[in-house]
């Protein structure tokens, strides 16, 4: 079962703008974690959030987190068509982290040259 | 290794028959995670090793599936009788103690 959904599923933007992409989730988090997966391949690992915190930033990515609606936004800034991709949202929901995250279903993004 | 190791990265197999995917994680990683993807889903949990010691099974989705790690590094994911709701890409991930996934690039395996 999926912890996480992500909305919206798929997202077409031109080459240049900031896309968002935002995460529903059911329990409370030890951290969140934000996924990019290029078709046929594994998933590579762009940003963690820890329970205790509000905002991340890592390069043109940030990472927004409110448990109080168990939600969470990434939003990338200056898109280029490498971005092009899918991006999950992944939870981890045990005391110490380090175990098992439960993804979401993705948003697919696509940017146009 | 440099990273998740995964092989076979396609596979074939005829309903009934019995597969194995091997995963070999990045050196020194205590953690090993599988999980299946259908197409355009997100990664569904399987199974979870720290060590040699399989501590959460319960992914899986039948006692066809089967899976070890017997000296804590190199891991088989092992379906029996195979059936074509299996076909799926199987996805390995290794994480040290940061809670941080690597993934490898994953099995795709096709059931005829």
């Amino acid at each position: 079962s999926q912890q996480g959904e992500e909305d919206p599923q798929a997202l077409s933007i031109q080459e240049g703008e900031n896309a968002t992409m935002n995460c529903s989730y059911k329990t409370s988090i030890n951290n969140l974690q934000w996924y990019r997966q290029n078709s046929g391949r594994g998933l590579v690992h762009l940003i963690l959030i820890r329970s205790n915190e509000r905002e991340k930033h890592s390069g043109r990515l940030r990472v927004t987190l409110d448990t109080s609606k168990k939600s969470s936004s990434l939003l990338i800034t200056a898109s280029r068509a490498a971005d092009t991709a899918s991006y999950f949202c992944a939870t981890d929901i045990s005391n110490f982290g380090n175990e098992k995250l439960t993804f979401g279903t993705g948003t697919r993004l696509t940017i146009i040259p | 290794g440099a990273g998740v190791s995964q092989s076979p990265r396609y596979k074939v197999a005829k309903r009934g028959q019995d597969v194995a995917l091997r995963c070999d994680p990045i050196s020194g990683h205590v953690s090993l995670f599988w999980y299946q993807q259908a197409l355009g889903q997100g990664p569904e949990f399987l199974t979870y090793f720290q060590n040699e010691a399989q501590l959460d099974k319960s992914g899986l989705p039948s006692d066809r599936f089967f899976a070890e790690r017997p000296e804590g590094s190199v891991s088989t994911l092992k379906i029996q009788r195979t059936q074509q709701e299996d076909s799926a890409v199987y996805l390995c991930a290794s994480s040290f103690r940061d809670g941080v996934f690597t993934f490898g690039s994953g099995t795709r395996l096709t059931v005829v």
